[in-house]
């Protein structure tokens, strides 16, 4: 079982529609969570963090934390082209100052 | 001010070759990271150094050889590498400990001749 499980995608929808992102883990004790988005030939960008159980929102972006389900999700809304990219969920193990990242979901908004 | 450099930007090296990648932060944190990254695979860690001192090694080949020379500044030597290690190379920071975000540099894309 992988540490961090994403579904590769790509997903798919169009422009102004939500873009669901999800993603699982294996350490119960996992601490703290994060989503990066990364374009193509460029390095990660950090754009969500989380911490506590429930939803957290910054503009047009919501994560959303479940510690029993061991279940991490982000939701974009109005989804623009400029979104395109792929999508990294990130956690931070019970031990150890590192970051395990899943695979990546690729997101492509059409317009 | 989030903002981690790395140079070069690109590096073109032959098997025989010595060289370095740079790192700096001066946003005050003291851990330090660096990951691999091959083309449509995630980031994989290699080091991790907290408070000056390396705290992780992910079993990394000897021919990368990290040294962080003060809090601000991390380095990577490379020596007698292989095709193989034909990569993007991402340094990050973060504050030490739990529920700390950590940022990226623009990352050094090397290939390996």
């Amino acid at each position: 079982q992988k540490e961090v499980e994403q579904n590769s995608g790509p997903l798919s929808v169009p422009e102004g529609a939500i873009a669901s992102l999800n993603c699982t883990y294996s350490d119960r004790g996992s601490q703290s969570f994060f989503w990066y988005r990364q374009y193509s030939g460029k390095s990660p960008e950090l754009i969500m963090s989380i911490y506590s159980n429930g939803d957290k929102e910054d503009g047009r972006f919501t994560a959303q934390l479940n510690k029993a389900s061991q279940y991490v999700s982000l939701l974009i809304r109005d989804s623009q082209p400029s979104d395109s990219a792929t999508y990294l969920c990130a956690v931070t193990p019970r031990y150890g100052n590192k970051l395990v990242f899943g695979a990546g979901t690729i997101l492509r908004v059409k317009s | 001010d989030t903002e981690v450099t790395q140079t070069p930007k690109h590096l073109v090296m032959g098997m025989t070759n010595k060289k370095s990648l740079k790192c700096e932060q001066h946003m005050g944190h003291r851990a330090m990271y660096w990951y691999k990254q091959k083309a449509k695979k995630p980031p994989e860690l290699m080091f991790v150094y907290s408070y000056e001192k390396l705290s992780i090694n992910e079993s990394v080949p000897s021919r990368f050889s990290p040294e962080c020379p003060n809090s601000s500044l991390l380095n990577l030597h490379l020596h007698a590498l292989q095709p193989e290690d034909s990569a993007l190379y991402l340094c990050a920071s973060s504050q030490v400990g739990q529920n700390t975000e950590a940022f990226f540099g623009q990352g050094t894309r090397l290939t390996v001749v």
